[in-house]
């Protein structure tokens, strides 16, 4: 049971470039979530989902678009990436049966825009 | 969101007692309180969550106020493995939102 998998681990791109961060989960949760993480800051929701094809904006997502066609996969696109989104970037997801309440984290990708 | 307010830093010594509080004077009724916790360079992992009543498993105990305006994560014999910044997070009651504030972050002596 691999979890919940983040591709890449590390980035840098230029201002300017857009570029896709990848997450997949095998537990067939429902619920997929994506987090930027500035240094020494709390987590901030970006966008999340509540199944295949339903997405939502969360508290930071402008620059940043989702979709989810599968219930496995939720990419995290940066449409013309800037130096102010610089930070790590963590997906998450949870089952939404009662009683299993637990998010499960990636690992992160630490995103680098010069 | 219902919002949480916790200190920015806490120091314990190794093998004793933490206790770690949360304030949510703005919880619902419906709302259940959640705690994660962050490891030096990982993502956040489930810890424990409750609604009324206190509550234990394997990591934590969570101690909640009859008034559920504030509640308390206990480890009861912190280890340096413990050492990590700890999330009290209230996510709004039929979503599945959390909202991440800053955290309060544990060390521990040895």
């Amino acid at each position: 049971n691999a979890g919940v998998t983040q591709t890449p681990k590390f980035q840098v791109l230029k201002t300017g470039q857009s570029m896709t961060l990848q997450c997949a989960q095998d537990m067939n949760h429902e619920y997929m979530s994506w987090y930027r993480q500035d240094p020494g800051m709390g987590l901030r929701l970006i966008h999340y989902s509540v199944g295949a094809g339903i997405t939502d904006q969360g508290e930071v997502p402008n620059g940043y678009n989702v979709s989810r066609s599968t219930t496995e996969d939720f990419p995290l696109r940066l449409l013309s990436a800037a130096p102010s989104q610089t930070s790590v970037y963590f997906c998450a997801s949870r089952s939404t049966l009662t009683g299993n309440y637990g998010y499960t984290f990636g690992s992160g990708t630490r995103l680098t825009v010069v | 969101d219902a919002k949480t307010t916790q200190p920015n830093s806490m120091e314990s010594n190794e093998e004793e007692p933490v206790h770690l509080p949360c304030n949510h004077s703005t919880i619902s009724g419906t709302d259940y309180i959640h705690w994660y916790r962050q490891l030096p360079s990982q993502g956040p992992e489930y810890v424990i969550h409750g609604l009324t009543s206190n509550v234990n498993n394997r990591m934590a105990s969570l101690a909640i106020a009859e008034d559920r305006k504030s509640s308390t994560l206990i480890l009861h014999r912190a280890t340096l493995r413990d050492a990590a910044v700890y999330y009290c997070i209230l996510p709004t009651s039929g979503t599945y939102k959390y909202i991440f504030g800053t955290g309060t972050r544990l060390k521990v002596l040895a």
